[in-house]
């Protein structure tokens, strides 16, 4: 099972800074990378897939970066809307996994 | 408007059974492959299990495997997961999601997410 390590658990970010979140895999997944974005009480929401690629109706705001293990989430600058908790996925084998996430909150 | 809906959660006692539906909207399931993915209170994401675009193959995490089946009614567009022998540590909310399928390919990104219902295994 590839074990997904995402750092940090907590990102305290006032409004309109940068967050970087990052994503690692124990072993390499090329770019089968997803992020996802959960919002209390909320399902899940695909941001990222491909590593990189935004999904449709995700603002410019959020890139996604990196291939084989060490992947990364940028916002570039946090909307109020944004506060809530990231988690990558991988897709390269079975089981797919899940990092147990970054709660990114307001500083 | 594309969405997922799932309902069938509910409180049932260790040992008991439960079937959860997933009814998709705006778009044809059995062209999609599909997933559950549940989430214990105050926890992470868990993936549970996964059929292909044809229903060909289907994959269990090894915690389910056993207990739960994946299945779909194309007559009703709708993914259901049956639970057998449930156990207090299966009580989560359970989503279901679709995953892209081309000519070429199936990704395998959880990409539209269902709201979830909870399923409470307590005695």
């Amino acid at each position: 099972e590839i074990v997904m390590t995402q750092s940090p658990a907590t990102l305290p970010v006032s409004p309109g800074e940068r967050a970087i979140l990052s994503c690692r895999a124990s072993q390499g997944i090329s770019s089968n990378l997803a992020w996802h974005q959960q919002k209390p009480g909320q399902a899940p929401r695909l941001l990222i897939y491909g590593a990189s690629t935004r999904a449709t109706g995700i603002p410019a705001r959020f890139s996604g970066s990196g291939s084989g293990t060490e992947f990364t989430l940028t916002i570039s600058s946090l909307q109020s809307e944004d506060f809530a908790i990231y988690y990558c996925q991988q897709y390269y084998n079975w089981p797919r996994t899940f990092g147990l996430g970054t709660k990114v909150e307001i500083k | 408007e594309v969405q997922l809906l799932e309902s069938g959660g509910g409180l049932v006692q260790p040992g008991g059974s439960l079937r959860l539906s997933c009814a998709a909207s705006g778009f044809t399931l059995s062209s999609y492959a599909m997933s559950w993915v549940r989430q214990a209170p105050g926890s992470g994401l868990e993936w549970v299990s996964s059929v292909t675009g044809s229903g060909s193959s289907s994959f269990y995490a090894d915690s389910v495997k056993g207990r739960f089946t994946i299945s779909r009614d194309s007559s009703k567009n709708t993914l259901f997961l049956q639970m057998n022998s449930l156990r207090v540590e299966d009580t989560a909310v359970y989503y279901c999601a679709n995953h892209v399928v081309t000519a070429r390919e199936t990704y395998w990104y959880f990409d539209l997410w269902g709201r979830g219902t909870l399923v409470t295994v307590s005695s």
